[in-house]
């Protein structure tokens, strides 16, 4: 099976821009996690969807954004960037809803925000 | 909250030396445990987990056994390797996220 795959692998924005990143998840599995790595902060979560419905949310603003296909596919979006948005961020497929359910990690999309 | 607080790093050792990265955690209920290790350039890969007291985990030679009574999940290997030079993460998850520790990194030198 293929692995949880991101793109693009790196990005270079400028302040007040907006971007979006994608996530395909392992075939089969319906849940995709996303979470921000920073150095500063290290990994926190971002939110979970399962079956196209956003279940949980962690704790950042409301410019971050995301949804779910019905394919599994996940996107989520940053709006009116800041320099604090640059981070690697992190998808993560399972084949059900929960983290008790073992999550996969795709490679990280690298945000770098000028 | 949750949370889980790893040793700090970094961690510098020979090849074939022993390797013990501290983690404790706090958390309600009886949460799931894991090891995540970042190689450079990459993202997360589960190196091992257990889900209830007493459980140990193992993959790869490296072991970690959920105690619940000091509240601890910490990793060792026996004789490490230049391959295991990456940064490791412990986690818990109570229900839908997964809480992570700040990261240990680990080099091995040859």
């Amino acid at each position: 099976k293929a692995g949880v795959t991101q793109t693009p692998r790196y990005l270079i924005k400028t302040r007040g821009q907006q971007v979006t990143l994608s996530c395909s998840p392992i075939s089969g599995h319906r849940s995709v996690s996303w979470y921000q790595q920073t150095p500063g902060q290290g990994l926190q979560f971002l939110f979970e969807y399962f079956s196209e419905t956003q279940r949980n949310k962690g704790n950042f603003p409301g410019r971050f954004s995301g949804r779910q296909f019905s394919n599994s596919r996940s996107e989520m979006n940053v709006s009116t960037l800041e320099l604090g948005d640059s981070a690697l961020y992190l998808c993560a497929s399972s084949p059900g809803a929960g983290g008790r359910n073992e999550q996969f990690f795709g490679p990280g999309t690298r945000l770098t925000v000028l | 909250g949750d949370s889980v607080t790893q040793m700090e790093g970094p961690v510098t050792l020979s090849e074939e030396a022993f390797l013990t990265i501290n983690c404790t955690y706090t958390a309600t209920g009886y949460p799931s445990l894991f090891w995540y290790v970042q190689y450079p350039g990459e993202g997360l890969q589960l190196l091992l987990k257990a889900t209830k007291a007493d459980d140990k985990g193992s993959n790869k030679g490296f072991e970690a056994t959920y105690r619940k009574e000091t509240t601890s999940f910490h990793l060792e290997k026996g004789s490490v390797q230049v391959s295991d030079s990456a940064v490791y993460f412990c986690a818990l998850t109570n229900d839908y996220k997964l809480s992570f520790g700040a990261g240990t990194t680990v080099t091995v030198r040859a």
